[in-house]
């Protein structure tokens, strides 16, 4: 069965300081892995997606993630934060061959002035 | 592209009482999902549908939630009767089955039983 920690319910950082989500995930295959970005009262947009074909990934906003088969984590990461990014992040874990997704229980990310 | 719609977007009802939700996915997706998302939590599968297939529903509670996807196109979600436990963000999702498991979502339907 696959199954994805995010390790931190919130997250707290200045404006213009670094943002770090965590997320390790457990999979007995490779995964394809995703981060996804929620705005109040609205539904999950694609922030990013691996699918095996590089390990760092790009994704909107500035946001990137690397994958790390040895700590099977696959960490977001901003280099400088914006009032804007302000949201519910998930990470989410799927499979060759199945279309299905299990979530992470989110980290909530608050950035202050 | 028009994205995922939904309706309605926000529902109050008390509880034993029926409510149904509508989901129109993106236009050619085959794969049609409900999740169930409780305040501080991360998505949930209900249910998926494969064109007008059910593919899983082993988390749906069948005995008060059904689904349907007749055509294969939109899809209704109904709960009867409501539970206080049932409150929380209704989210439709689709898929072309094309794009790494990579789900659309629509904006959801906040459901509040009193």
């Amino acid at each position: 069965a696959q199954s994805v920690t995010q390790l931190g319910s919130h997250v707290s950082v200045s404006e213009g300081a670094l943002v770090l989500l965590r997320c390790n995930y457990s999979s007995s295959v490779p995964p394809y892995l995703f981060w996804y970005v929620q705005y109040p009262n609205q539904g999950l947009q694609l922030l990013l997606k691996y699918t095996s074909a590089a390990t760092l990934v790009k994704g909107i906003n500035g946001f990137e993630a690397e994958f790390k088969k040895s700590e099977t984590s696959f960490h977001l990461t901003k280099p400088s934060a914006h009032m804007s990014d302000a949201a519910e992040y998930f990470c989410a874990v799927g499979q060759t061959g199945f279309q299905k997704l299990v979530f992470g229980t989110g980290t909530r990310l608050l950035v202050s002035p | 592209e028009a994205g995922v719609a939904q309706s309605p977007r926000y529902k109050i009802i008390e509880k034993r009482q029926s409510v149904a939700f509508w989901c129109n996915p993106i236009s050619g997706h085959a794969t049609l999902y409900w999740y169930q998302q409780i305040l501080g939590q991360g998505p949930k599968l209900l249910i998926q549908f494969q064109n007008n297939g059910v593919v899983d529903d082993s988390q749906l509670p069948k005995d008060r939630f059904s689904a349907e996807r007749l055509k294969g196109v939109d899809s209704t979600l109904k709960i009867q009767p409501a539970k206080l436990e049932d409150s929380a963000v209704y989210l439709c999702a689709s898929s072309n089955n094309r794009s790494y498991n990579e789900q659309f979502f629509g904006p959801g339907t906040r459901l509040t039983v009193l």
